[in-house]
């Protein structure tokens, strides 16, 4: 299994400010998929943004963009100019490449942005 | 708009019952899930379906059935619902046969075994 690890259990960022939350993962894998899911308060869990590992380019949506560092295995979310709907639980996912139906989930940071 | 539903947000049984959780997307994916949500432990699947009538195990299946007749529905049985089994529970669903897609969730179930 892959072990997806999320070291931050909550952040408050103020509004209209930029930030980053981390996650690292853990795979014998060369390609596989990453991925940010956003679990607003007693919403829907939607996909934020992804990444494919053999792409070297860091994917960008919008104001959210991410640090890929592949050697490192680690994958953070920047937000920038933080708002009020960003307030929500974010998950770090993984996915294999061949065993596409495996999703491996982090513990989730709580991000509260602050007005 | 892509769409996954739940049969219900709040649900409270007691120790021993036989509970029934309904998930329905109108996607026509081929792949659907159950997962649980727990705190710091992020979300843990129980079962995924990639046909009808066809499933495999997750991570943690141990107390859980599933069942998939038509493409659009998957259920997850707890047979004899015990209080560990409290929990949060999100079915999703996606296309295709190969990576990258992503999973649409569904709004969660809130289970309570008493």
């Amino acid at each position: 299994a892959q072990t997806v690890t999320q070291s931050q259990p909550e952040m408050s960022v103020q509004e209209a400010e930029t930030v980053t939350l981390s996650c690292t993962y853990d795979t014998s894998e060369n390609n596989y998929y990453l991925f940010w899911y956003k679990q607003p308060p007693s919403r829907q869990m939607i996909l934020v943004i992804r990444q494919e590992a053999y792409k070297q380019q860091n994917a960008t949506e919008n104001r959210f963009s991410v640090n890929f560092q592949k050697a490192a295995k680690s994958f953070s979310l920047k937000i920038s100019d933080s708002q009020l709907g960003d307030t929500a639980m974010y998950f770090c996912a993984s996915q294999k490449l061949y065993n596409f139906n495996k999703f491996y989930f982090g513990s989730g940071t709580k991000l509260n942005v602050k007005p | 708009d892509v769409k996954v539903t739940q049969s219900s947000r709040y649900l409270v049984k007691r120790t021993g019952e036989k509970v029934f959780l309904e998930c329905v997307q109108d996607m026509d994916h081929e792949n659907m899930f159950w997962y649980r949500q727990d705190p710091g432990l992020g979300l843990r699947l129980i079962y995924f379906s990639y046909d009808v009538k066809m499933k495999e195990k997750g991570d943690i299946p141990e107390g859980y059935s599933v069942s998939r007749e038509k493409k659009e529905r998957f259920s997850l049985i707890l047979e004899s619902a015990s209080t560990n089994q409290t929990s949060m529970y999100l079915c999703a669903s996606r296309s295709g046969t190969s990576g990258g897609n992503e999973q649409f969730f569904g709004p969660g179930t809130r289970l309570t075994v008493l």
